[in-house]
């Protein structure tokens, strides 16, 4: 089974700090995404990225940049959090498409309160 | 630019009744993918099922079926007898094949309570 893992389920931090959300697949997997929930909105995409080193801007890249250093792993990295980065943050993985045709295998979550 | 949309907010069915959930989906792709996925209370996200906008006979997964009109642009997804573990969020979404590792087109989500 493809296994998708985050590093925190709850993390609580202030305004302004550096925060960084881990996500780690065990199916080397080309393609991994970082989602972003919100009641009422369903699941906007922030960033993707198809290969180590390479991303690309999703939906609503402002305020967020990315990492992906190794194939199994994608950090989302907040340079200054702010109370509207307040969310519940998905991961997850897929194997190389064209496009998303792909099954999506989604992490646990984390959600991220920000004061 | 591809969009997603499910009307209902919020189904209520009696456990081993039959269940439909609306999704409307709008996109400028030729070739694309449609899915249903199932978000349980505190739990992981899973595809309940996937369907190839090129193939014409409906997707199925044991009591999970779709009906699927190309032409409407309508993914509806169909629970028979339905189970208490059933319940949770359910998101349509919507991918493209235009080239690259773009992310899902996702709807705002069904919430789906099953009735004991």
């Amino acid at each position: 089974d493809v296994k998708v893992t985050q590093s925190s389920r709850y993390l609580v931090k202030r305004t302004g700090e550096k925060v960084f959300l881990e996500c780690v697949q065990d199916m080397d997997h080309e393609n991994m995404f970082w989602y972003r929930q919100d009641p009422g909105l369903g699941l906007r995409l922030i960033y993707f990225s198809y290969d180590v080193k390479m991303k690309e801007k999703g939906d609503i890249p402002e305020g967020y940049s990315v990492s992906r250093e190794k194939k199994e792993r994608f950090s989302l990295i907040l340079e200054s959090a702010s109370t509207n980065q307040t969310s519940m943050y998905l991961c997850a993985s897929s194997l190389w498409g064209s496009g998303s045709t792909d099954t999506q295998y989604f992490g646990p979550g984390t959600r991220l309160t920000v004061l | 630019a591809q969009t997603v949309t499910q009307s209902q907010p919020e189904m209520s069915v009696q456990e081993a009744e039959t269940v439909t959930l609306s999704c409307t989906y709008d996109t400028s792709e030729s070739d694309y993918y449609l899915f249903w996925y199932k978000q349980p209370p505190s739990r992981q996200m899973i595809l309940v099922i996937r369907q190839e906008a090129y193939k014409q006979q409906n997707a199925t997964e044991n009591r999970f079926s779709v009906n699927f009109q190309k032409a409407a642009k309508s993914f509806s997804l169909k629970i028979s007898d339905s189970q208490l573990g059933d319940a949770a969020m359910y998101f349509c979404a919507s991918g493209g094949s235009g080239g690259g590792a773009d992310g899902l087109t996702f709807g705002k989500g069904t919430h789906l309570i099953i009735q004991p």
